[in-house]
């Protein structure tokens, strides 16, 4: 099973900062991660496919970037909305795994 | 617009089984290219992955919970199931069902969750 670790786990930012989250794998996953946004109550959205690739309708503020095994969320310029849950998940193999979160929080 | 909508028992005792069904609608579970999955999320924690399966009825579960698991399909009724057998307080969750593209292959429909709970 390949594990996923992100860091940091909780993160307090004013609006406008930056965010950058990591996430690195086990093992090599080439480009085969993905991450999700879940706000408080909500299912998972998802946000960037293929480590960098955008999802049509999501901000651009919001890119990825990485392969192998290290992997990282960017959100520019952080707006109120984005309060929330981040995850990152692989589909190099089975079974599906997912990274433990890192909670983003507004100041 | 594909929706997933998740319905079944919030409360199961402890030793039985848990049952749930994920009714899909605006697109047709056999008309194959997606894997449709369960994922569960423990109070206040992360996804765990539990299982999937193909329209044709092939799965693959989560080796953690592989001896209790069974996932079915219902093409007929463009519906999924869960079954988890014997379970306790740990199993108590939100379970989500989910459709997984083949490129990418990626959660990218969700339902909203259902919360099971665990009790006697």
């Amino acid at each position: 099973e390949i594990v996923l670790t992100q860091s940091p786990d909780f993160q307090s930012v004013t609006p406008k900062e930056k965010v950058t989250i990591t996430c690195r794998a086990s093992q090599s996953i080439g480009s085969s991660l993905h991450w999700y946004q879940q706000k408080p109550d909500q299912s998972p959205k998802l946000l960037i496919k293929y480590a960098s690739q955008s999802i049509s309708g999501v901000p651009s503020r919001f890119s990825g970037s990485g392969s192998g095994t290290d992997f990282t969320l960017t959100i520019n310029s952080l707006e109120a909305e984005d309060a929330a849950t981040y995850y990152c998940h692989q589909s190099s193999s089975l079974p599906r795994t997912f990274g433990q979160g890192t909670k983003v929080e507004i100041k | 617009q594909v929706q997933l909508q998740e319905s079944g028992p919030g409360l199961v005792k402890p030793s039985q089984t848990l049952s749930l069904t994920c009714t899909v609608s605006g697109g047709s579970i056999s008309s194959g290219g997606y894997y449709w999955s369960w994922i569960r999320q423990h109070p206040g924690k992360g996804l765990e992955w539990i299982g999937y399966i193909y329209y044709s009825g092939s799965t693959y579960y989560n080796p953690s919970l592989k001896s209790r698991v069974t996932i079915s399909v219902d093409t007929s009724k463009n519906q999924f199931s869960l079954k988890l057998s014997s379970v306790t307080a740990a199993d108590t969750a939100v379970y989500y069902c989910a459709r997984e593209g083949r490129v990418p292959p990626a959660f990218d429909y969700w339902g909203q969750g259902t919360l099971v709970t665990v009790s006697s």
